[in-house]
């Protein structure tokens, strides 16, 4: 079945960049996708990216897509202590679309001072 | 305003009594879920619907019981739970089913004693 991967903590400065990483296995997927969740809180979509796409930018954040390597990146740019949260890759697979996400174990992003 | 409610947010029962964990959406959405996150294993999606009158079992079905009879909502139901079924339960309901932009409820906590 599918797999998602991503370590599971990422220490950074205040205002450093953050760079979050996930490996993927279904090469059949057509949608790939950031989700944050805050303390306390549900998850909250971030940003997306198609698999026929390799980079996409939105303000600070910018996804990048290696589908030859099965690698998706989220970047922070200036991170700042509101951006403290676990970051949760995803996937969905194109196979009919009864399954669902498929969610890495997440990245909890921790902001030093 | 667009949003997925679950309820209750908190709940500690004892084991063995029944109960239920409802979710509803108010964006006339296809799809829901129900996940549950543990430390560790991240977000494992319990069973989903893809439509009125239609569930599946998804990844960690076993214990739980659903039903979809309208649009809007969406129960988890356990029967007999146990203490392995303490977790956070997430809702979840997106537009259809192979186009992920998913909103989630904020969270039920159960603790099962």
């Amino acid at each position: 079945g599918e797999d998602v991967e991503q370590s599971l903590f990422l220490s950074v400065r205040e205002g450093d960049s953050s760079v979050i990483n996930c490996t993927y296995t279904d090469s059949s997927s057509t949608y790939l996708y950031w989700y944050k969740q805050e303390p306390g809180a549900g998850l909250q979509l971030l940003t997306y990216i198609f698999s026929n796409m390799d980079m996409k930018q939105d303000q600070r954040l910018t996804v990048l897509l290696n589908k030859k390597d099965k690698h998706l990146s989220l970047r922070i740019a200036d991170t700042q202590t509101g951006d403290s949260a676990i970051y949760f890759c995803a996937e969905v697979y194109s196979g009919g679309g009864a399954d669902g996400l498929t969610f890495g174990k997440g990245t909890h992003l921790i902001i030093q001072p | 305003e667009a949003q997925v409610t679950q309820n209750p947010r908190y709940l500690i029962t004892v084991t063995g009594k029944k109960l239920t964990v409802t979710c509803s959406q108010n964006m006339n959405h296809e799809y829901m879920s129900w996940y549950r996150q543990d430390p560790g294993l991240g977000l494992r999606q319990i069973y989903y619907s893809m439509n009125v009158e239609v569930t599946d079992k998804g990844d960690v079905p076993e214990g739980y019981k659903v039903s979809r009879k309208e649009k809007r909502n969406f129960p988890l139901i356990l029967e007999s739970p146990s203490p392995n079924q303490t977790s956070l339960y997430f809702c979840a309901s997106s537009l259809t089913g192979d186009t992920f932009e998913a909103f989630f409820g904020q969270g039920t906590r159960l603790t099962v004693v």
